[in-house]
């Protein structure tokens, strides 16, 4: 079973520039989540999709990020315009159907540097 | 809000011996789900165990077990016979639902690295 795919794996912009990040989930999974993890600290949930619906994105900054996740697939991040504290990495996970018990599977991240 | 931590920032460990990673958390909710997570260097973040609050009995997974109580929203995770490979950054998380039942949002500590020396 083919894992939680993300590209690209890394990226490097100056500030105010703009960022997307994909995230191919684990086939079959109907959550989906965005993590940012800033060096240091543990990941934080920006958003979790129920299929293609928004579940929380209740500590995604909305005037700069932005997610959408089309046909409950693919997933795609966005950062516009960036700062330097977005400097992080962004975890991608998946689990099947979103239940409490459910294991989150992640991807292996895109680390972002905001010059 | 729920928060988790891990008082531990850094630990090591020789090769086959035993160690153990600390986690608190806070909460006010009685219905829960803990977790260990383990993030290797340059490498993606996977279970290692995980614990559900209303079972009184400590889960364990082959060397790694933990030692859950509840009453001290303590969370322990001991490694057994490290080994080279269990050298990673240790995660301690923690998740409820919100009223919706579909919220199952995974609260993280800031995480310990455990280092295991040959």
């Amino acid at each position: 079973e083919a894992g939680v795919a993300q590209s690209p794996r890394y990226k490097i912009i100056e500030k105010r520039q703009s960022v997307a990040f994909w995230c191919n989930p684990i086939s079959g999974h109907a959550t989906l989540y965005w993590y940012q993890q800033i060096l240091g600290q543990g990941p934080k949930l920006l958003i979790q999709f129920q299929n293609n619906g928004v579940v929380d994105d209740s500590q995604l900054p909305k005037d700069r990020f932005s997610a959408e996740r089309l046909k409950g697939v693919d997933s795609t991040l966005k950062i516009q315009p960036a700062k330097l504290e977005d400097s992080a990495v962004y975890l991608c996970a998946s689990s099947s159907v979103g239940r409490i018990q459910e294991t989150q599977y992640f991807g292996p991240g895109t680390r972002l540097l905001v010059l | 809000a729920q928060t988790v931590t891990q008082s531990q920032p850094e630990m090591s460990v020789q090769e086959a011996e035993t160690v153990t990673l600390s986690c608190t958390y806070d909460t006010s909710e009685n219905n829960y789900y803990l977790f260990w997570y383990k993030q290797p260097p340059s490498r993606q973040m996977i279970l290692v165990i995980r614990q559900e609050a209303y079972k009184q009995q400590n889960a364990t997974e082959n060397r790694f077990s933990v030692n859950f109580q509840k009453a001290a929203k303590s969370f322990s995770l001991k490694i057994s016979d490290s080994q080279l490979g269990d050298t990673a950054m240790y995660f301690c998380a923690f998740m409820i639902s919100n009223s919706g039942g579909s919220n199952y949002k995974l609260t993280f500590g800031k995480g310990t690295l455990l280092t295991v020396n040959p």
